[in-house]
């Protein structure tokens, strides 16, 4: 079975720029979660969705920040313009269903903003 | 507010040795789930154990295993017989709203293992 897959690995962009994260889930898996992990911190979750559906997104900051599900499948994490705060890993996850069902990470990518 | 906290930064343990790490979490809920997450230097975040909080018997994997205290609000992990590539970030996650979604992260546990 194919993991959760995302790219890119490693981005460097000057702050004010944008940027661009894009995820696959797990075939199959309704529930897709984007988390921010930030250096010597555990991940926090930015947005889940269900299906094509935000069911969370209170803890994304909007004015920059924007994520869309198109189709149910894949997802695009969007920055801009990005800060230099938003130096972190950015995660994708998905599990099969909203509740009590383990959640499977990507690889995750590594933002570096100078 | 429901937080996880884990008070190691970093621990150490010779291969073959027996280390825990530990974990305690605040909720209000009755029912959910808790679970140990290990993150390489891949960076991918591999589940380790989960324990479901209705169930009194401590859950088990190979050499993994938890010391769940439900009254305690604890959650440590054991890791038996370490070996290598057991070195690796350790968070313990918990999902405030008792469904496994949303997870809360503690800042983790950086474990290394000498041969």
């Amino acid at each position: 079975e194919a993991g959760v897959a995302q790219s890119p690995r490693y981005k460097i962009i000057e702050k004010r720029q944008s940027v661009a994260f894009w995820c696959n889930p797990i075939s199959g898996h309704a529930t897709l979660y984007w988390y921010q992990q930030i250096l010597g911190q555990g991940p926090k979750l930015l947005i889940q969705f269900q299906n094509n559906g935000v069911v969370d997104d209170s803890q994304l900051p909007k004015d920059r920040f924007s994520a869309e599900r198109l189709k149910g499948v894949d997802s695009t994490l969007k920055i801009q313009p990005a800060k230099l705060e938003d130096s972190a890993v950015y995660l994708c996850a998905s599990s099969i269903r909203q509740g009590r069902t383990e959640a499977f990470f990507g690889q995750g990518t590594r933002l570096t903003v100078v | 507010a429901q937080t996880v906290t884990q008070s190691q930064p970093e621990m150490s343990v010779q291969e073959a040795e027996t280390v825990t790490l530990s974990c305690t979490y605040d909720t209000s809920e009755s029912n959910y789930y808790l679970f140990w997450y290990k993150q390489p230097p891949s960076r991918q975040m591999i589940l380790v154990i989960r324990q479901e909080a209705y169930k009194q018997q401590n859950a088990t994997e190979n050499r993994f295993s938890v010391n769940f205290q439900k009254a305690a609000k604890s959650f440590s992990l054991k890791i038996s017989d370490s070996q290598l590539g057991d070195t690796a970030m350790y968070f313990c996650a918990f999902p405030p709203q008792g469904g496994s979604e949303k997870l809360v992260f503690g800042k983790g546990t950086k474990l290394t293992v000498n041969p």
